[in-house]
């Protein structure tokens, strides 16, 4: 099955920098790569995602870019904002069907 | 608005107790998924159904089994509970397509489950 690992853990920026959060997978019929928010007590939601015939995607201030041939995607925040503060998880998926493997998570810490 | 609910925020059960933990999705949606969240662990996928009465093992079945009668419905058992199954517990939905591509998941507020 699939495998996905993401770093940092942890991640502490300051207010205006940027952040980077990286994450590898393993089987390469995946073709579905979302990322989701998760702020403190609440529920995980879907902040952007790609797709594989697609390199790139920017929506305002964040933006995904995946690399096929080496398996990995990453999640970049530019301008960084305290309400940024959140667990940001990634996750990868080779079917139709929503089955979604996520990586373990980062906390992205914003410091004002 | 997709509204995923799960039934209890807060559950406390004690070693041994047959537990349910309910999840209703009101946006006609085909696939629903039972997800646990551990620190460090991320979201790892217990048991999942792409139909009525279908369900699928996911990564960590062992101990859990479902239950889907009504497509709004899922449900997860824990048949007899034990102390590592203490944990927060995700439900999720998501339309199927007719494409190769998923459409996002939607999940409900997450029920924290203590067994003691």
């Amino acid at each position: 099955g699939e495998n996905v690992e993401q770093h940092p853990s942890t991640l502490s920026v300051q207010e205006g920098d940027s952040a980077v959060i990286k994450c590898t997978y393993s089987d390469s019929a995946s073709n579905y790569f979302p990322w989701y928010k998760q702020e403190l007590g609440k529920r995980p939601q879907l902040i952007i995602d790609i797709r594989s015939n697609v390199g790139e995607k920017k929506d305002q201030r964040i933006a995904v870019t995946l690399n096929k041939t080496a398996k990995h995607f990453s999640l970049h925040i530019t301008e960084t904002q305290p309400e940024d503060s959140a667990v940001y998880f990634c996750a990868a998926s080779e079917t139709n069907y929503g089955k979604l493997t996520f990586g373990q998570g980062t906390i992205l810490t914003v410091h004002p | 608005d997709v509204k995923v609910t799960q039934s209890s925020r807060y559950l406390v059960k004690r070693t041994g107790e047959k537990v349910f933990l309910e999840c209703v999705q009101d946006m006609d949606h085909e696939n629903m998924f039972w997800y646990r969240q551990d620190p460090g662990l991320g979201l790892r996928l217990i048991y999942f159904s792409y139909d009525v009465k279908m369900k699928e093992k996911g990564d960590i079945p062992e101990g859990y089994s479902v239950s889907r009668e009504k497509k709004e419905r899922f449900s997860l058992i824990l048949e007899s509970a034990s102390t590592n199954q203490t944990s927060m517990y995700l439900c999720a939905s998501s339309s199927h397509t007719a494409s190769s591509y998923n459409s996002p998941l939607h999940f409900g507020n997450g029920t924290r489950l203590t067994v003691t």
